[in-house]
């Protein structure tokens, strides 16, 4: 019964190609956040969403677009891929108080070629 | 900018033995840490966490250190087991901004 869960685990694309990354959390939680390891492995949050309301958009490129349906849900969309978007993006949650540890999902390997 | 910073992307230890990983950071707003055990292919897990308020915090064999004047933490474990072979990631928040600063992370291997 997986907490945090993404699909797809790994997406190979082409360049200029549209793709969607959709995450999942069964925890209750009320805020869910997008980070991206790059090849360097430096782990780096991208968007954060609490109760379906966007709270944290770090310098991103505006191909990236993060929708919230609801609460236990966060998905990523990219327009327009690009080489360097090549990485493992993980999905997290955290519950509604300061200062508490993100679950992570298991991530996306996502490819461009 | 990189805030959070572990200087040593690797560390080889024998079983049973004690392992020292650590974690150094430059903005003294931080006042939340949190260590982060990664296996292949899986996502960051939740290992152990200290406030600024405390200088130590123990979890069965894990213990962090924080030494705020020297903006430096570690975490030890003892006594390390061959499951232990992971990506440790030191991260850091601050009252107010959610969002976690993760340092590159240091690859512990545990020697039978």
């Amino acid at each position: 019964d997986t907490a945090v869960s993404q699909t797809p685990k790994y997406l190979v694309t082409q360049m200029g190609n549209d793709k969607s990354i959709k995450c999942e959390q069964n925890l209750g939680h009320d805020t869910m956040y997008w980070y991206k390891q790059d090849s360097k492995k430096f782990l780096k949050i991208m968007f954060s969403y609490n109760n379906k309301e966007l709270i944290i958009n770090e310098t991103v490129p505006n191909r990236f677009s993060p929708k919230s349906p609801d609460k236990a849900h966060l998905n990523l969309h990219i327009n327009s891929l690009e080489l360097g978007d090549s990485a493992v993006y993980f999905c997290a949650s955290s519950p509604p108080r300061q200062n508490n540890e993100q679950f992570f999902g298991p991530g996306t390997r996502l490819t461009v070629l | 900018d990189q805030q959070v910073k572990q200087n040593s992307p690797s560390l080889s230890v024998q079983e049973g033995r004690i392992s020292i990983l650590n974690c150094d950071y430059t903005n003294s707003m931080f006042d939340y840490f949190l260590w982060y055990k990664k296996y292949p292919a899986e996502g960051p897990t939740f290992l152990i966490s200290i406030s600024s308020i405390k200088d130590k915090n123990e979890d069965g064999r894990f213990t962090v250190f924080l030494n705020k004047s020297a903006k430096h933490l570690s975490l030890h474990i003892v006594p390390s087991q061959p499951g232990d072979s992971a990506v440790y990631f030191c991260a850091a928040s601050y009252f107010g901004n959610e969002k976690l600063t993760f340092g590159t992370g240091t690859r512990l291997t545990i020697i039978p």
